[in-house]
């Protein structure tokens, strides 16, 4: 398994501001990803966090709006860009330790309010 | 494009019953098949994780079974308790493509269990 920290665990930001999210592993893991869990919804991938370069996005997802760095194996930020209220969510941010299995795990998330 | 289905979306049983939560797929090219439960406000907890060539694996009081050919899952609770009260989450990792480790999430089953 995995422990994995997010910060800030919540925030409430203005719109047209950005957010960086921060997510910390306690041990190098080989994949990690990013989810939006939009309020009474379930979880949509958002993008994988590519070690080295750039992520990979999902369809309806940009880079502009969710720039994403991955520095090394434990570490990886998702910025949300320019604000709107559409973005209230919690956005989370998941790993898988191995490939033996492709058990996922996942952080805490984050909060994230835009008024 | 894969689709995970869960019924019910919303269950409430007194303290003590056994009960059975339903996901269904419709690829049955699956690489793994993850169950998740979610407190309110919280990220998600991994319970159960079966891979494609399993049948079925057990924790506790939780039993998970696949059957890939009819692209079902169903998660089993043995003598419920009110610490159980959750959303349930079932996800699958679907084979191959860009989005190597992807879980899709079903939208969840929203259990209490009352005293």
């Amino acid at each position: 398994s995995a422990v994995i920290s997010q910060k800030p665990s919540r925030d409430i930001c203005q719109r047209g501001t950005s957010l960086t999210i921060q997510c910390q592993v306690d041990s190098q893991v080989t994949m990690m990803f990013w989810y939006r869990q939009q309020p009474g919804q379930s979880l949509t991938l958002i993008a994988t966090a590519n070690q080295g370069s750039e992520a990979t996005y999902e369809s309806g997802f940009v880079i502009d709006k969710f720039p994403i760095s991955r520095p090394n194996l434990t570490f990886s930020t998702l910025t949300v860009s320019n604000m709107s209220p559409e973005d209230s969510s919690i956005y989370l941010c998941s790993v898988v330790p191995g490939l033996s299995s492709y058990e996922q795990y996942f952080g805490p998330g984050t909060r994230l309010t835009v008024t | 494009k894969q689709e995970v289905t869960q019924i019910p979306a919303a269950l409430s049983v007194p303290e003590g019953e056994n009960l059975v939560l339903n996901c269904s797929f419709t690829d049955s090219a699956i690489y793994n098949l993850q169950w998740f439960r979610q407190d309110p406000g919280k990220g998600l907890t991994s319970l159960l994780l079966i891979q494609s060539s399993q049948r079925e694996q057990t924790s506790g009081r939780l039993n998970a079974s696949l059957d890939k050919s009819s692209g079902r899952s169903t998660l089993y609770i043995a003598a419920s308790q009110p610490g159980d009260s959750a959303t349930y989450l079932c996800a699958v990792i679907s084979m191959g493509g860009t989005s190597y480790g992807k879980l899709t999430f079903g939208q969840g089953t929203i259990l209490t269990v009352h005293p």
